[in-house]
């Protein structure tokens, strides 16, 4: 069974500033992906980005990237140029073929102006 | 598209009453899960169809539980009787196939059993 690893529950950063959240992994799995959620305060839970196991490059989506050592089985979120918007509980999640997904317990962050 | 809709947005009910929850995957999507959200828990899956049949139900917890899904475009997640213990928020998500494919999640349902 697929196990992650949140091991920050909470972290906070200032507008404007770099927060890096951290996720790790245990599978046997070859081909699988993987997922940072967030959660703000109304609960929705919103797709951040996302990694195939097979890319060797690192995933980007605007302000949001990726470090992704798949050797050391790590998935950490960076967050460039922190907003208050991006307060909210981030979740990390891994899938594989016939599996169900799998999610961390979540990271809380707060961006403080 | 409109994405995963979930029907009602809040319930409040009573101790053994009935609550069913509703949920609209994305047109298109052949996979459905449905997820439990509790502060001791986390995010736990209940269950998950693909092609409109249930594939894993291991995460549902009492036979005061069942979910359906009648055809692609609807299903049901119903409680029955409801106990406080059930209160959490229930969230609906589809996606293209599966895990491998990226999970859209729906607004949720907060639930409250009085």
């Amino acid at each position: 069974a697929q196990t992650v690893t949140q091991s920050q529950p909470e972290m906070s950063v200032q507008e404007a500033e770099t927060v890096t959240l951290s996720c790790t992994y245990d599978t046997s799995e070859n081909n699988y992906y993987l997922f940072w959620y967030k959660q703000p305060p109304s609960r929705q839970m919103i797709l951040v980005i996302r990694q195939e196991a097979y890319k060797q490059q690192n995933a980007t989506e605007n302000r949001f990237s990726v470090n992704f050592q798949k050797a050391a089985k790590s998935f950490s979120l960076k967050i460039s140029d922190s907003q208050l918007g991006d307060t909210a509980m981030y979740f990390c999640a891994f899938g594989s073929s016939g599996s169900r997904l799998t999610f961390g317990e979540g990271t809380q962050l707060t961006v403080n102006p | 598209d409109a994405g995963v809709i979930q029907s009602p947005r809040h319930e409040v009910t009573e101790m053994g009453q009935e609550v069913t929850l509703r949920c609209k995957p994305i047109s298109g999507h052949n996979s459905l899960f449905w997820y439990r959200q509790t502060m001791m828990r986390g995010l736990e899956l209940l269950i998950y169809f693909n092609n409109n049949v249930p594939i894993d139900d291991s995460g549902m917890p009492e036979d005061r539980f069942s979910a359906k899904m009648p055809n692609a475009s609807f299903s049901t997640l119903k409680i029955q009787p409801s106990e406080p213990r059930d209160s959490a928020v229930y969230f609906c998500a589809s996606s293209l196939r599966q895990s491998q494919e990226t999970q859209y999640f729906g607004p949720g349902t907060r639930l409250l059993v009085l």
